[in-house]
């Protein structure tokens, strides 16, 4: 049974630019959702994906759009970068949306900076 | 809206000493309470987890009680070790029908030999 995997680990870019962030889900996880993790705060949450369709949005703008592909992996795109958007993205994947009490297993994340 | 609130890090103590990381939260309706552990330069594990009232989650040592009278999911464990130095965060889900997770700002464990 694989994990979750993120790719890169590391990248750094500059503000304005655009990045393109990778998430190959746990198998057999049809739902995968993206968050970020800022130094010293808790995850927050992004968007979520069921089913290549996205099943829930948090407090991010418009410029944060993704992807889930029929295999379930996910990409998160982030445009016009800010130097506020330097954080931990963490993927995670579940089996379905279950009822809340759904436990969700975390890639080890990606760390972007924006300079 | 939710909320998750854990004590301010980091906690500091020797091993074999009593761990206590206190988490309160907001919610509407009965959500699920989570604790998640990061260690260093890792993503988060599920730690243990309860879905409703009085339940009791456990796992390697560690407890914690869903209480719903006091909106509390307090995090226990009798006697730390060095390897469990790490971030701790509490979580919910499930609060009135929504699965977006609300997590805490994480409590830092650092556990000296």
């Amino acid at each position: 049974e694989t994990g979750v995997t993120q790719s890169p680990t590391h990248l750094i870019k500059t503000r304005g630019q655009q990045v393109t962030l990778r998430c190959s889900s746990q198998s057999g996880h049809n739902t995968v959702s993206w968050y970020q993790q800022a130094l010293g705060q808790g995850p927050q949450f992004i968007f979520q994906y069921y089913r290549e369709e996205e099943n829930g949005r948090g407090n991010f703008p418009p410029r944060f759009s993704g992807l889930q592909f029929p295999n379930y992996s996910s990409e998160l795109n982030v445009n016009a970068l800010e130097l506020d958007d330097s954080a931990l993205y963490l993927c995670a994947s579940s089996l379905g949306l279950g009822t809340g009490g759904t436990e969700a297993f975390f890639g080890q994340g990606t760390r972007l900076t924006v300079v | 809206g939710d909320s998750v609130t854990q004590m301010e890090g980091p906690v500091t103590l020797s091993e074999e000493a009593f761990l206590t990381i206190n988490c309160t939260y907001t919610a509407t309706g009965y959500p699920s309470l989570f604790w998640y552990v990061q260690y260093p330069g890792e993503g988060l594990q599920l730690l243990l987890k309860a879905t409703k009232a009085d339940d009791k989650g456990s796992n390697k040592g560690f407890e914690a009680t869903y209480r719903k009278e006091t909106t509390s999911f307090h995090l226990e464990k009798g006697s730390v070790q060095v390897s469990d130095s790490a971030v701790y965060f509490c979580a919910l889900s499930g609060s009135g029908g929504s699965y977006i997770p609300t997590f805490g700002r994480g409590t830092s464990l650092i556990v000296h030999p």
